[in-house]
């Protein structure tokens, strides 16, 4: 099956850049996205790159694609306290070959940022 | 604007219980989902339905059923609740032919003792 991995833990002190790694192994995928999860909350849609992307930006966040190598990095600029949460690469889901199979989630990775 | 919508939030159950957790969602989507949740496992998916009508498993459909009651509504239910079934249950849904963005409830935080 397939997989998503990413680091567990980043820790950032407050004004740095933070970057999350993640590595994916379904190359067929149409989107890949960034999801944040705060503390007791549900996930939410961050942001998202079309794979014909290498590069998306909006505002403090840049997400960068690189197809060959199957890597997908989200940096964050000029990191605040709020945005210590939990940060999930995700890609869609191959359950069942196609459809709305869902997304797969790398493990995530907690964000924690030092004054 | 509601989205989507799970409950009960907070549930305590002693093994061998059952206990079925309810979502919906007003957003008109299509596909519906629940995962789990796990420290340091990350979210995994239970079941799914791809439309009114159908359910799927996913990757650890063990010891759960679903029902997609009609477009809005789809539950998930223990039937006898096993301590590793302890987690965060999320329900989920979104629309095919977008982005394939997922909409997700706040959760149901669930301990089988």
């Amino acid at each position: 099956g397939e997989d998503v991995e990413q680091s567990l833990f980043l820790s950032v002190r407050e004004g740095d850049s933070s970057v999350i790694n993640c590595t994916y192994t379904d190359s067929s995928s149409t989107y890949l996205y960034w999801y944040k999860q705060e503390p007791g909350a549900g996930l939410q849609l961050l942001t998202y790159i079309f794979s014909n992307m290498d590069m998306k930006q909006d505002q403090r966040l840049t997400v960068l694609l690189n197809k060959k190598d199957k890597h997908l990095s989200l940096r964050i600029a000029d990191t605040q306290t709020g945005d210590s949460a939990i940060y999930f690469c995700a890609d869609p889901g191959t359950y069942s070959g196609g459809g709305a199979d869902g997304l797969t989630f790398g493990k995530g990775t907690h964000l924690i940022i030092q004054p | 604007n509601a989205g989507v919508t799970q409950t009960p939030k907070f549930q305590v159950l002693k093994t061998g219980q059952s206990m079925t957790l309810q979502c919906a969602q007003d957003m008109n989507h299509n596909s519906m989902y629940w995962y789990r949740q796990d420290p340091g496992m990350g979210l995994r998916l239970i079941y799914y339905s791809a439309s009114e009508g159908t359910t799927d498993k996913g990757e650890v459909p063990n010891g759960y059923n679903v029902s997609r009651l009609n477009k809005r509504e789809f539950s998930l239910r223990l039937e006898s609740a096993a301590p590793s079934q302890t987690s965060v249950y999320f329900c989920a849904s979104s629309e095919t032919g977008t982005t394939g963005e997922l909409f997700f409830g706040e959760g149901s935080r669930l301990t089988v003792l």
